[in-house]
């Protein structure tokens, strides 16, 4: 176990539902990251939490919203998603920011939400 | 755009022979470099990283980094079947507005023949 927890493991979702997922992580981290993984394509960092604040967007489509209510949790909200969505979504702290360099930039991973849109 | 390149494999070895895991990035400012292994059905976990010219040793593994060519290696002695997984490289670089990025590879999926 990493110290980064993911809830639920496994979602199945129509086009039209809105769910939630959430992150949390035990290691006193001050930056939270949220990745999709979908197959044959390589990890994709969607947003990037640095104490508490959204540092980084990848041109994510909207019907993705983060939200960081604190440096403990990470919450991925989802509404009215595409069948192309559907993927692993990974969450990940580290200690240090991600302009900082050093052993601190290490990121850890949680488990995953697997995600199924139908 | 920022790239990493691996070959997909897979990499088959037998048990016990040295594997050796390549990766090309593209930016030439990139500054920390990460092998993951991502076992089938579950997240990545780090193994390895390095930020300076050479080698790195930690047990098994050796992570080598080459700046000018722009190439980072991950070999595996004494490979076991355990090792049987897939195993990503990323990269940190500069993504500008003073953020830093990591960006991954697809990975190469290695498999260890008892």
């Amino acid at each position: 176990e990493t110290g980064v927890t993911q809830t639920p493991r496994h979602l199945v979702m129509g086009m039209t539902n809105k769910k939630s997922l959430k992150c949390e992580q035990h290691l006193g981290h001050n930056a939270m990251y949220w990745y999709k993984q979908s197959a044959k394509k390589p990890l994709e960092l969607m947003f990037v939490y640095s104490l508490e604040e959204r540092v980084e967007n990848n041109s994510v489509p909207s019907r993705f919203s983060p939200e960081c209510p604190n440096s403990s949790h990470l919450f991925l909200h989802l509404h009215t998603l595409q069948p192309e969505d559907s993927a692993l979504y990974l969450c990940a702290s580290s200690q240090d920011p991600p302009q900082v360099a050093g052993v601190g930039e290490t990121q850890y991973f949680g488990p995953g939400t697997r995600l199924l849109v139908l | 755009q920022k790239e990493v390149e691996q070959n997909s494999g897979p990499l088959s070895v037998p048990e016990g022979a040295i594997a050796s895991l390549n990766c090309t990035y593209s930016d030439r400012g990139s500054q920390s470099f990460f092998w993951y292994r991502q076992y089938s059905g579950k997240s990545p976990e780090l193994i390895m990283s390095i930020y300076s010219n050479g080698d790195k040793e930690d047990g098994r593994f050796t992570a080598q980094l080459n700046k000018a060519s722009q190439y980072v290696s991950l070999l595996i002695r004494d490979s076991q079947p355990s090792d049987s997984a897939t195993y990503l490289c990323a990269v940190k670089a500069y993504s500008g507005a003073g953020s830093y990025q990591l960006t991954f590879g697809k990975g190469t999926k290695l498999s260890v023949i008892p």
